[in-house]
């Protein structure tokens, strides 16, 4: 059974430090893997999603890579704002017919004035 | 704009009465899906469709049923809400490009059971 684990579960930086986000899954078979943006009683915006044969994506300020074989993806926050706070989340789609997203818990984020 | 719609944002319901939660989106999106996602945890898959097929997570309970009555609605019914399903409820939906397809949320419904 596919795990995401995001550490650390919270996270405060100074207005302006550059920062990076983990995500860890126990399983490599996957399609995809997507972040993903939540504000505070809010849905779930879409960041980034990377493909299973691709290493890294990059929108604005947000870079996100994908190591497949050790289970592991970041999201690299460049010159961070205050409008960056949010819980981010990651997911992953298994590879095969199943559609299901395998999210992590998340990391809270706070950028500090 | 095109986007997915969630109704309404906050409910209230009664233990044990039962509740309809909707969702409608103007994607035109085949796949629909129902997520829960209690306070500081990972959004759990409840269950989804494509098109008009009905998939259910195998540990969804009983008390959780779903209708798509066409492409842009999908509704979420509590047959008997307990204390313990009290939570935010994600509609998301995507187009299936076999697997290179990104899910799009709504804003959820905030379910408070008293």
């Amino acid at each position: 059974k596919q795990e995401v684990t995001q550490i650390p579960a919270a996270l405060s930086v100074p207005e302006g430090e550059n920062l990076v986000l983990n995500c860890s899954f126990t399983d490599s078979a996957i399609y995809n893997l997507q972040w993903f943006r939540q504000d505070p009683g809010k849905g779930l915006t879409s960041l980034l999603l990377i493909q299973s044969s691709q290493r890294e994506q990059t929108s604005g300020r947000l870079n996100a890579s994908l190591d497949k074989s050790s289970g592991r993806s970041t999201l690299y926050i460049a010159a961070s704002q205050p409008g960056d706070s949010a819980t981010y989340l990651c997911a992953v789609r298994p590879s095969g017919s199943a559609r299901q997203l395998t999210f992590g818990s998340g990391t809270q984020l706070t950028v500090l004035p | 704009d095109a986007m997915v719609i969630q109704n309404p944002r906050y409910q209230v319901t009664q233990f044990g009465k039962p509740v309809t939660l909707s969702c409608s989106q103007t994607l035109n999106h085949n796949v629909m899906y129902w997520y829960q996602q209690k306070s500081s945890q990972a959004p759990k898959l409840l269950f989804h469709y494509y098109d008009k097929d009905f998939n259910n997570e195998a540990d969804t309970p009983d008390n959780f049923q779903s209708r798509r009555p066409n492409t842009s609605f999908c509704f979420l019914d509590i047959r008997s809400p307990g204390l313990g399903d009290a939570a935010m409820y994600l509609c998301a939906t995507s187009r299936d490009f076999g697997g290179r397809e990104t899910q799009y949320f709504g804003p959820g419904t905030r379910l408070l059971v008293l």
